[in-house]
């Protein structure tokens, strides 16, 4: 696609349910991070792919978060059991490579999500 | 560990004039990159500018230009002419290099005055 595309924009979500939040990079970009944007504060690293696999999942809060991305394209970021806490803004970024040096990575438009 | 401050939470510019927003970040290491994004309501995060440490001249994208200070661990951005739809939150951000992660501050939300 032409950008990096997010799905759901928007979802709400009970306490103690499971949700999925999707990604689909950019064509071609081996490389997917997963940021966590709180109210009022900067993103902060979750996760990142290289391919099929999770290079770092540092970021990650707790067991509850999982992320996959099963061909080297799509990704899903799962939270299990969700609390209000995880309420926020979810970012996927990708791009062409490893960004070592000056690779630009590329973000998408969040999905919002409230744990009500 | 790596920090990005950006003490300026707010701020407002007339517009057609200038503005500067300010950053320090704190480091060890001497090869990073620093950015900044630009996040409308819409949410994505648009890369304004970069600036590699190793470089000397500072980075100018047509209205936007970057006063980077090594030593001083400073990196503020000026917006001249600045416009309507220079209305956002911006962020600072900083990578080491040949890693992956980037490390934002808290962000500063830019308003500008018809």
């Amino acid at each position: 696609g032409a950008g990096v595309s997010q799905t759901p924009s928007n979802k709400v979500t009970e306490k103690g349910k499971y949700v999925e939040l999707r990604c689909d990079p950019i064509s071609g970009h081996t490389a997917l991070y997963w940021y966590r944007q709180s109210l009022g504060q900067g993103p902060e690293f979750l996760i990142y792919f290289q391919g099929t696999g999770a290079a770092d999942d540092s970021g990650l809060p707790n067991d509850r978060f999982f992320a996959v991305r099963p061909e080297g394209s799509v990704s899903t970021l799962k939270i299990q059991r969700t609390e209000r806490g995880d309420s926020a803004v979810y970012l996927c970024a990708s791009s062409l490579t490893s960004p070592a040096g000056t690779a630009e990575a590329f973000f998408g438009q969040g999905t919002r999500l409230t744990v009500v | 560990a790596q920090t990005v401050t950006q003490s300026q939470p707010e701020m407002s510019v007339q517009e057609a004039e200038t503005v500067t927003l300010s950053c320090t970040y704190d480091t060890s290491e001497s090869d990073y990159y620093l950015f900044w994004y630009k996040q409308p309501p819409s949410r994505q995060m648009i890369l304004v500018i970069r600036q590699e440490a190793y470089k000397q001249q500072n980075a100018t994208e047509n209205r936007f230009s970057v006063n980077f200070q090594k030593a001083a661990k400073s990196f503020s951005l000026k917006i001249s002419d600045s416009q309507l739809g220079d209305a956002a939150m911006y962020f600072c951000a900083y990578r080491f290099s040949g890693t992956y992660k980037y490390i934002f501050g808290t962000g500063t939300r830019l308003k500008v005055l018809a």
